[in-house]
């Protein structure tokens, strides 16, 4: 079975431009969350998505935006980048199933924000 | 809130030996899940071990066990017959049950396996 596939990999982006990264999640899983890693604020939690509906949220500004479509595949967006939004964005999925709740990881977005 | 503490940021063990991270929570929630997860250099975040809070075993995963405290609000990690692939970032997080895959982590613990 394939792991959480995320796209693209490394990107650069100029302040006050937008971007969409996207997540492709373990096949049969339904739910998928984004989170954002950054050496100063470490792993924070952005949204999850149940069958197209999100079903909860991170304390984030609204720059910060997500979406599902009904083969689960999920895309977040961030408008009117800042500098602070360079992070390592990570996808997970799961499927609250057969292993419970436990979530599996993408490799995850670099975006660097200049 | 719930928020989860690692009081190491770093630590190092010799190839075979054996090494404990700690990790303390806090949460008024009876029902919820603990997990480990190790991050390499790759940044792959790799699910080492999972424990559910309603259990009292201690969850086991081949050299990885932990100790779930639940009273302390404690769950560590014990690495045994350490290896050098070992070597990576670990993160205990907390999630409550039915939480939608909010999970709370904590701030790491940088693991180095020394040959």
């Amino acid at each position: 079975k394939a792991g959480v596939t995320q796209t693209p990999r490394y990107l650069i982006k100029t302040r006050g431009q937008q971007v969409t990264l996207s997540c492709s999640p373990i096949s049969g899983h339904r739910s998928v969350s984004w989170y954002q890693q950054t050496p100063g604020q470490g792993l924070q939690f952005l949204f999850e998505y149940f069958s197209e509906t999100q079903r909860n949220k991170g304390n984030f500004p609204g720059r910060f935006s997500g979406r599902q479509f009904s083969n689960s595949r999920s895309e977040m967006n961030v408008s009117t980048l800042e500098l602070g939004d360079s992070a390592l964005y990570l996808c997970a999925s799961s499927d609250f199933g057969a292993t419970g709740n436990t979530i599996y990881f993408g490799e995850g977005s670099w975006l660097t924000v200049v | 809130a719930q928020t989860v503490t690692q009081s190491q940021p770093e630590m190092s063990v010799q190839e075979a030996e054996t090494v404990t991270l700690s990790c303390t929570y806090d949460t008024s929630e009876n029902n919820y899940y603990l997990f480990w997860y190790k991050q390499p250099p790759s940044r792959q975040m790799i699910l080492v071990i999972r424990q559910e809070a309603y259990k009292q075993q201690n969850a086991t995963e081949n050299r990885f066990s932990v100790n779930f405290q639940k009273a302390a609000k404690s769950f560590s990690l014990k690495i045994s017959d350490s290896q050098l692939g070992d070597t990576a970032m670990y993160f205990c997080a907390f999630m409550n049950l039915g939480n939608n895959n909010d999970m709370r982590f904590g701030a790491g613990t940088r693991l180095t396996v020394k040959p």
